[in-house]
């Protein structure tokens, strides 16, 4: 099976900063990558597809890249909603649709 | 309104079963793959399960093979998990989640993704 690492597993940062959340593949997975956000006791939801297209309704400032191996999400200017757990999952070897760790998004 | 509802969760005790219920409204359920996503308390998302369309392809999670099994009712707009012989490693919240995909490259597989999630039914197994 495709193992996901996320780094880091926690993050500290303010209001209005830039922040970015890797996510590597244990193989190639070309761009079949997706992200996720989740609140506290809250279902996940969608952010990014396919390693770059921005699921409908979410803003601008959430943005996704790479290809391969290794994939980056990037949350410019900060919001206090932002503040949640993010996870990335591989769609590429399916079954199992693997996710990564997650990485804890706390304010500062 | 677009969504999904899980049902079903409860306390059980170890050996015993359990079958979640999800239902889905707001859009054509027969025409979209569906799946289980489990999270134990305090940690990540897990794939549990999934059942394609048409019922042709179900998968599992190698530890839920044997013991749970997916269905669902297309006429109900229902999708369901059957969960035998529980173990307290399987307390959990489970989410219902839907399958939309996109082809990025022509000819290329289609890019899978989760797009409507439901709010979750927790399972406690426990004696």
């Amino acid at each position: 099976d495709i193992q996901m690492t996320q780094s880091p597993s926690s993050l500290s940062a303010s209001v209005g900063d830039t922040v970015t959340i890797t996510c590597r593949a244990s193989q190639t997975i070309s761009n079949y990558l997706n992200w996720y956000q989740q609140k506290p006791e809250k279902a996940p939801k969608l952010l990014i597809f396919a390693a770059s297209f921005l699921q409908s309704g979410v803003p601008s400032r959430f943005s996704g890249s790479g290809s391969g191996t290794d994939f980056t999400l990037t949350i410019s200017s900060l919001q206090p909603e932002d503040f949640a757990t993010y996870y990335c999952q591989q769609s590429y070897n399916t079954p199992p649709y693997t996710f990564g760790q997650g990485t804890k998004l706390e304010i500062k | 309104e677009v969504q999904l509802v899980e049902s079903g969760g409860g306390l059980v005790k170890p050996g015993e079963s359990l079958r979640l219920s999800c239902a889905a409204s707001g859009f054509t359920f027969s025409n979209y793959n569906m799946n289980w996503v489990r999270q134990a308390p305090g940690r990540g998302l897990e794939w549990v399960s999934s059942i394609s369309s048409s019922r042709s392809y179900i998968y599992y999670v190698d530890s839920a093979k044997g013991r749970f099994t997916i269905s669902r009712d297309n006429a109900k707009n229902s999708l369901y998990l059957q969960m035998n012989s529980l173990r307290a490693d399987d307390t959990a919240v489970y989410y219902c989640a839907r399958v939309s995909d996109i082809v990025v490259v022509p000819a290329a597989r289609p890019n899978w993704y989760f797009d409507l999630w439901g709010r979750g039914t927790l399972v406690t197994v426990s004696s």
